[in-house]
């Protein structure tokens, strides 16, 4: 049982390159979560997705977007990367029953490096 | 956006020693989390905490839901080595949006 698999594990980009992070889990949740993490501030809410074909701001949407075509994918998308964009990603899955975010599992993160 | 509070910042304890920390908010949360990340890996969920005054244990762990609903606790008992870390609160308001505290680094001593 896998669980939640990011796809790269590390990316350096060139600032106004593109590029899309995957997340994949097996264990058949509603809920999906793209979060970044940045020193001393935490995990910040990028966007996350209630469902298959849904999709939601969170707390740092901007430059990001996403995609939910299949229940257990969620696309993170940088059109144009930016330095302020350097930081580890991180994806979570969670099931509906305690609500959004309750109880969630993560990926073991991708560091990505915008230069 | 919503401010979590999250101390002590680092704590560097012995080998058995207890340990406690906790986060609060400005605004009343209904749902709280801690969860543990180890270097390398995301974080793994420890506790969750749905109902105010809640006292929950995980093992060596105990986390408790503020009466107040705008904190919460994590204590430790007996901390071994493996405890090190970087343990995060978690809190839910009425947005329905959940907020991570900046997180406690741990580092127990032999």
């Amino acid at each position: 049982n896998a669980g939640v698999t990011q796809t790269p594990k590390f990316r350096v980009l060139k600032t106004g390159q593109s590029m899309t992070l995957l997340c994949a889990q097996d264990m058949n949740h509603e809920y999906m979560y793209w979060y970044r993490q940045d020193p001393g501030m935490g995990l910040r809410l990028i966007h996350y997705s209630v469902g298959e074909g849904t999709t939601a701001k969170g707390e740092v949407p901007d430059g990001y977007n996403v995609s939910r075509l299949k229940k257990q994918n969620f696309l993170l998308g940088l059109e144009s990367a930016a330095p302020s964009q350097t930081s580890v990603y991180f994806c979570a899955s969670s099931d509906r029953g305690r609500g959004l975010l309750a109880e969630a599992f993560f990926g073991q993160g991708t560091r990505l490096t915008v230069v | 956006g919503q401010q979590l509070n999250q101390s002590p910042q680092s704590m560097f304890i012995q080998e058995g020693e207890d340990v406690s920390m906790n986060c609060t908010s400005s605004s009343i949360f209904n749902t709280w989390l801690w969860y543990k990340q180890d270097p390398g890996e995301g974080p793994v969920l420890l506790i969750a905490l749905y109902k105010a005054g809640e006292l929950t244990s995980n093992g060596r762990l105990t986390a408790q839901f503020g009466i107040t609903r705008k904190d919460s606790f994590l204590n430790i008992s007996a901390s071994i080595p493996s405890d090190v870390g970087i343990y995060f609160c978690a809190g839910r308001g009425t947005g329905n949006q959940f907020y991570f505290g900046t997180g406690t680094s741990l580092t127990v001593i032999p």
